[in-house]
């Protein structure tokens, strides 16, 4: 298994210009999520999806779309990056959390290193 | 989902243990502990997670207070590989999403 694979891994955008990050789980996970890192800062979760065709807004979804028309990819888009945008992105996925043993963890990818001029 | 305090920062000779506290006051009864760590520039590692009873894998052990306030993560036999930032994440497991919320962690640095 490759897990979870994260293209491409360095990118410079201007502002206005439009990008989507890719995201791909080869493990059949449901759940697959965006997060973001700044410098110092912890991860924050901006977009996710429980399942193909549902998603939904995390932390701080501004400015950022989301699709999941399959299991294995979740596709990140910048419709128009702002500086603020400049970050390092990563994908993570698990399974679906179940009862009465939980154990969901969930699988990061290695980043995309976004900078936005 | 409760928040969690930990110290921003600490060192650990190689080959010691490194024991990295946190605090989790208002934990909710349906509330599990998680452990995650992330190795510089890498995305985060799943580390060990429990509820109540302390918890042990191949990579560290989880001790719960018995008023499940508070939590130590041991690393028994430290290795400079083990240098990385730390998170403690306290959530609910709801068996329909897995939303994790990352605060700012411990940097260990495990030295010579």
């Amino acid at each position: 298994n490759a897990g979870v694979t994260q293209t491409p891994k360095f990118q410079v955008l201007k502002t206005g210009q439009s990008m989507t990050l890719q995201c791909a789980q080869d493990m059949n996970h449901e759940y697959m999520s965006w997060y973001r890192q700044d410098p110092g800062m912890g991860l924050r979760l901006i977009h996710y999806s429980v399942g193909a065709g549902i998603t939904d807004q995390g932390e701080v979804p501004n400015g950022y779309n989301v699709s999941r028309s399959t299991t294995e990819d979740f596709p990140l888009r910048l419709l128009s990056a702002a500086p603020s945008q400049t970050s390092v992105y990563f994908c993570a996925s698990s399974r679906l959390a179940a009862t009465p043993l939980p154990r969901e963890t969930q699988y990061f990818g290695p980043g995309t290193r976004l900078l936005v001029l | 989902d409760a928040k969690t305090t930990q110290p921003p920062s600490m060192d650990c000779a190689e080959g010691r243990a490194a024991n990295l506290p946190c605090n989790h006051s208002t934990i909710s009864g349906n509330e599990y502990v998680y452990w995650y760590r992330q190795i510089h520039s890498q995305g985060p590692q799943y580390i060990i997670h429990g509820l109540k009873n302390n918890e042990t894998n191949e990579m560290a052990s989880l001790i719960i207070t018995e008023d499940r306030k508070s939590s130590t993560l041991i690393l028994p036999h430290a290795t400079l590989r083990d240098t990385a930032v730390y998170y403690c994440i306290v959530r609910v497991n709801t068996g329909t999403a897995s939303k994790l919320t990352f605060g700012t962690g411990t940097r260990l640095q495990v030295t010579l």
